[in-house]
Protein backbone atom coordinates (compact mmCIF):
# COMPACT_ATOMS: atom_id res chain seq x y z
CA UNK A 1 0.00 0.00 0.00
CA UNK A 2 0.94 3.61 -0.79
CA UNK A 3 1.58 5.85 2.08
CA UNK A 4 2.99 9.32 2.87
CA UNK A 5 5.02 10.88 5.64
CA UNK A 6 5.63 14.27 6.17
CA UNK A 7 7.48 14.57 9.02
CA UNK A 8 7.06 18.33 10.36
CA UNK A 9 3.47 18.96 11.70
CA UNK A 10 4.35 23.07 11.83
CA UNK A 11 7.68 25.18 10.50
CA UNK A 12 7.97 29.03 11.09
CA UNK A 13 10.32 31.01 8.55
CA UNK A 14 10.66 34.16 8.78
CA UNK A 15 10.02 36.35 5.69
CA UNK A 16 12.86 36.32 3.19
CA UNK A 17 14.44 32.46 4.21
CA UNK A 18 14.63 29.82 2.65
CA UNK A 19 12.28 27.15 3.12
CA UNK A 20 12.25 23.13 2.60
CA UNK A 21 9.60 21.14 3.34
CA UNK A 22 10.26 16.84 4.11
CA UNK A 23 8.15 14.33 2.06
CA UNK A 24 8.63 10.60 1.88
CA UNK A 25 6.77 8.26 0.41
CA UNK A 26 6.22 4.56 0.43
CA UNK A 27 5.16 2.56 -3.08
CA UNK A 28 6.37 -0.13 -4.96
CA UNK A 29 6.75 1.05 -8.18
CA UNK A 30 7.57 4.46 -9.67
CA UNK A 31 5.51 6.70 -8.12
CA UNK A 32 3.38 9.76 -9.41
CA UNK A 33 4.21 12.69 -6.85
CA UNK A 34 2.36 16.17 -6.05
CA UNK A 35 2.07 18.81 -3.87
CA UNK A 36 -1.07 20.98 -3.09
CA UNK A 37 -1.15 24.25 -1.06
CA UNK A 38 -4.47 24.54 1.33
CA UNK A 39 -4.63 28.21 2.09
CA UNK A 40 -6.99 28.60 5.16
CA UNK A 41 -10.78 28.40 3.99
CA UNK A 42 -10.21 27.43 0.42
CA UNK A 43 -9.62 24.27 -1.72
CA UNK A 44 -6.14 22.77 -2.61
CA UNK A 45 -4.43 24.37 -5.62
CA UNK A 46 -1.66 21.82 -7.14
CA UNK A 47 2.04 23.47 -6.50
CA UNK A 48 3.74 20.72 -8.52
CA UNK A 49 4.02 17.17 -9.90
CA UNK A 50 6.37 14.51 -10.94
CA UNK A 51 5.59 11.91 -13.15
CA UNK A 52 9.04 11.18 -14.71
CA UNK A 53 12.05 12.90 -16.27
CA UNK A 54 14.35 15.20 -14.84
CA UNK A 55 13.96 14.74 -10.64
CA UNK A 56 13.98 18.58 -10.14
CA UNK A 57 10.72 19.58 -10.92
CA UNK A 58 8.98 23.92 -11.01
CA UNK A 59 5.88 24.58 -9.98
CA UNK A 60 4.11 27.39 -9.63
CA UNK A 61 4.51 31.00 -6.99
CA UNK A 62 8.43 30.14 -6.93
CA UNK A 63 8.35 26.30 -5.27
CA UNK A 64 10.35 23.28 -6.40
CA UNK A 65 10.73 19.64 -5.59
CA UNK A 66 13.38 17.17 -6.21
CA UNK A 67 12.66 13.44 -6.30
CA UNK A 68 14.90 11.56 -4.56
CA UNK A 69 14.71 7.44 -5.27
CA UNK A 70 16.99 6.05 -3.04
CA UNK A 71 15.62 8.53 -0.09
CA UNK A 72 12.22 7.68 -1.01
CA UNK A 73 12.08 11.65 -1.13
CA UNK A 74 10.09 14.36 -2.38
CA UNK A 75 11.29 17.65 -0.05
CA UNK A 76 9.43 21.10 -1.26
CA UNK A 77 11.93 24.37 -1.91
CA UNK A 78 11.82 27.83 -2.25
CA UNK A 79 14.29 30.05 -1.97
CA UNK A 80 12.82 33.11 -0.25
CA UNK A 81 9.31 32.67 1.34
CA UNK A 82 6.93 35.67 0.93
CA UNK A 83 4.46 36.39 3.86
CA UNK A 84 1.86 34.88 1.65
CA UNK A 85 2.92 31.35 1.65
CA UNK A 86 1.62 30.89 5.01
CA UNK A 87 -0.68 27.96 4.00
CA UNK A 88 -1.08 24.00 4.57
CA UNK A 89 0.75 21.78 2.61
CA UNK A 90 0.05 18.45 1.51
CA UNK A 91 2.94 16.24 -0.21
CA UNK A 92 1.08 13.37 -2.06
CA UNK A 93 1.65 10.28 -3.83
CA UNK A 94 -0.17 8.24 -6.93
CA UNK A 95 -0.18 5.46 -8.97
CA UNK A 96 0.19 5.33 -12.53
CA UNK A 97 -3.62 4.61 -13.16
CA UNK A 98 -4.98 6.85 -11.13
CA UNK A 99 -7.19 5.58 -9.13
CA UNK A 100 -5.80 6.94 -5.94
CA UNK A 101 -3.89 9.58 -4.77
CA UNK A 102 -2.51 8.75 -1.04
CA UNK A 103 -1.89 12.37 0.77
CA UNK A 104 0.34 13.18 3.96
CA UNK A 105 -0.99 14.63 7.14
CA UNK A 106 0.26 18.25 5.65
CA UNK A 107 2.89 20.91 7.06
CA UNK A 108 1.30 24.21 8.63
CA UNK A 109 3.77 26.85 7.46
CA UNK A 110 3.40 30.48 9.24
CA UNK A 111 5.60 33.20 7.81
CA UNK A 112 7.08 35.63 10.48
CA UNK A 113 7.27 39.26 9.77
CA UNK B 1 -14.24 27.89 -16.67
CA UNK B 2 -12.97 24.66 -15.77
CA UNK B 3 -14.11 23.54 -12.45
CA UNK B 4 -15.63 21.42 -10.31
CA UNK B 5 -18.26 22.90 -8.07
CA UNK B 6 -19.53 21.26 -5.04
CA UNK B 7 -23.20 21.64 -3.01
CA UNK B 8 -23.40 22.80 -0.23
CA UNK B 9 -20.50 24.38 0.92
CA UNK B 10 -21.40 24.78 4.64
CA UNK B 11 -24.16 22.36 6.23
CA UNK B 12 -25.21 21.85 9.64
CA UNK B 13 -27.22 18.67 10.13
CA UNK B 14 -28.63 16.28 12.67
CA UNK B 15 -27.79 12.54 13.57
CA UNK B 16 -29.49 10.34 11.14
CA UNK B 17 -30.81 13.16 8.90
CA UNK B 18 -30.16 11.42 5.38
CA UNK B 19 -28.07 14.76 2.84
CA UNK B 20 -26.42 14.41 -0.21
CA UNK B 21 -23.90 16.45 -1.50
CA UNK B 22 -24.16 17.42 -4.92
CA UNK B 23 -20.23 17.73 -6.96
CA UNK B 24 -20.67 18.32 -10.55
CA UNK B 25 -17.58 18.97 -13.14
CA UNK B 26 -17.47 20.86 -16.50
CA UNK B 27 -14.59 19.69 -18.06
CA UNK B 28 -15.63 15.92 -19.31
CA UNK B 29 -13.46 14.22 -16.83
CA UNK B 30 -14.04 10.66 -16.43
CA UNK B 31 -12.83 9.73 -13.43
CA UNK B 32 -14.19 11.31 -10.24
CA UNK B 33 -13.57 11.06 -5.99
CA UNK B 34 -14.20 12.12 -3.09
CA UNK B 35 -12.42 12.90 -0.28
CA UNK B 36 -12.44 14.06 3.40
CA UNK B 37 -10.18 16.33 5.34
CA UNK B 38 -9.38 16.19 9.27
CA UNK B 39 -6.54 17.86 11.68
CA UNK B 40 -4.02 16.02 11.54
CA UNK B 41 -5.49 13.23 8.93
CA UNK B 42 -4.96 14.92 6.00
CA UNK B 43 -7.18 13.85 3.14
CA UNK B 44 -8.27 10.29 2.93
CA UNK B 45 -10.50 9.44 -0.13
CA UNK B 46 -13.81 7.95 0.68
CA UNK B 47 -14.91 6.76 -2.89
CA UNK B 48 -13.86 6.67 -6.73
CA UNK B 49 -15.37 6.46 -9.60
CA UNK B 50 -13.63 5.65 -13.10
CA UNK B 51 -16.73 6.45 -15.45
CA UNK B 52 -20.58 6.23 -15.56
CA UNK B 53 -21.80 3.61 -13.55
CA UNK B 54 -18.02 2.62 -12.26
CA UNK B 55 -17.81 3.27 -8.28
CA UNK B 56 -15.51 1.87 -5.84
CA UNK B 57 -14.44 2.15 -2.21
CA UNK B 58 -11.67 4.66 -0.97
CA UNK B 59 -9.88 4.27 2.54
CA UNK B 60 -12.80 5.30 4.73
CA UNK B 61 -16.09 4.55 2.53
CA UNK B 62 -18.62 3.12 5.60
CA UNK B 63 -21.39 5.59 6.21
CA UNK B 64 -21.23 6.85 2.92
CA UNK B 65 -22.95 6.27 -0.92
CA UNK B 66 -22.35 7.38 -4.14
CA UNK B 67 -23.81 7.02 -7.64
CA UNK B 68 -22.53 7.74 -10.98
CA UNK B 69 -25.45 7.83 -13.59
CA UNK B 70 -24.08 10.80 -15.14
CA UNK B 71 -20.52 11.90 -15.92
CA UNK B 72 -20.25 15.20 -14.97
CA UNK B 73 -21.89 14.62 -11.75
CA UNK B 74 -21.00 12.40 -8.29
CA UNK B 75 -22.99 12.96 -5.60
CA UNK B 76 -21.91 11.90 -1.82
CA UNK B 77 -24.68 10.49 0.20
CA UNK B 78 -25.01 10.24 3.96
CA UNK B 79 -27.61 8.03 4.71
CA UNK B 80 -27.62 8.48 8.45
CA UNK B 81 -25.12 11.12 9.50
CA UNK B 82 -23.21 10.55 12.63
CA UNK B 83 -21.04 12.83 14.58
CA UNK B 84 -17.80 11.33 13.58
CA UNK B 85 -18.94 12.32 10.43
CA UNK B 86 -18.06 15.90 10.62
CA UNK B 87 -15.54 16.72 8.23
CA UNK B 88 -14.55 18.90 5.51
CA UNK B 89 -15.55 17.11 2.10
CA UNK B 90 -13.60 17.60 -1.24
CA UNK B 91 -14.62 16.65 -4.58
CA UNK B 92 -12.20 15.70 -7.07
CA UNK B 93 -12.13 14.85 -10.82
CA UNK B 94 -8.98 13.99 -12.84
CA UNK B 95 -8.10 14.50 -16.41
CA UNK B 96 -7.03 11.12 -18.34
CA UNK B 97 -3.68 9.69 -20.16
CA UNK B 98 -0.46 8.70 -18.79
CA UNK B 99 0.38 12.32 -17.08
CA UNK B 100 -2.92 13.19 -14.94
CA UNK B 101 -4.02 15.89 -12.99
CA UNK B 102 -7.00 15.83 -10.16
CA UNK B 103 -9.08 19.33 -9.90
CA UNK B 104 -10.50 19.56 -6.49
CA UNK B 105 -13.58 21.69 -5.45
CA UNK B 106 -13.51 24.20 -2.85
CA UNK B 107 -14.75 21.68 -0.11
CA UNK B 108 -18.28 21.37 1.96
CA UNK B 109 -18.25 22.24 5.44
CA UNK B 110 -20.16 19.28 7.42
CA UNK B 111 -20.84 19.48 10.81
CA UNK B 112 -23.45 16.68 12.46
CA UNK B 113 -25.16 17.52 15.51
Amino acid sequence: AQSVTQPDIHITVSEGASLELRCNYSYGATPYLFWYVQSPGQGLQLLLKYFSGDTLVQGIKGFEAEFKRSQSSFNLRKPSVHWSDAAEYFCAVGKSSGDKLTFGTGTRLAVRP
Amino acid sequence: EAQVTQNPRYLITVTGKKLTVTCSQNMNHEYMSWYRQDPGLGLRQIYYSMNVEVTDKGDVPEGYKVSRKEKRNFPLILESPSPNQTSLYFCASRTSGRVWELFFGEGSRLTVL
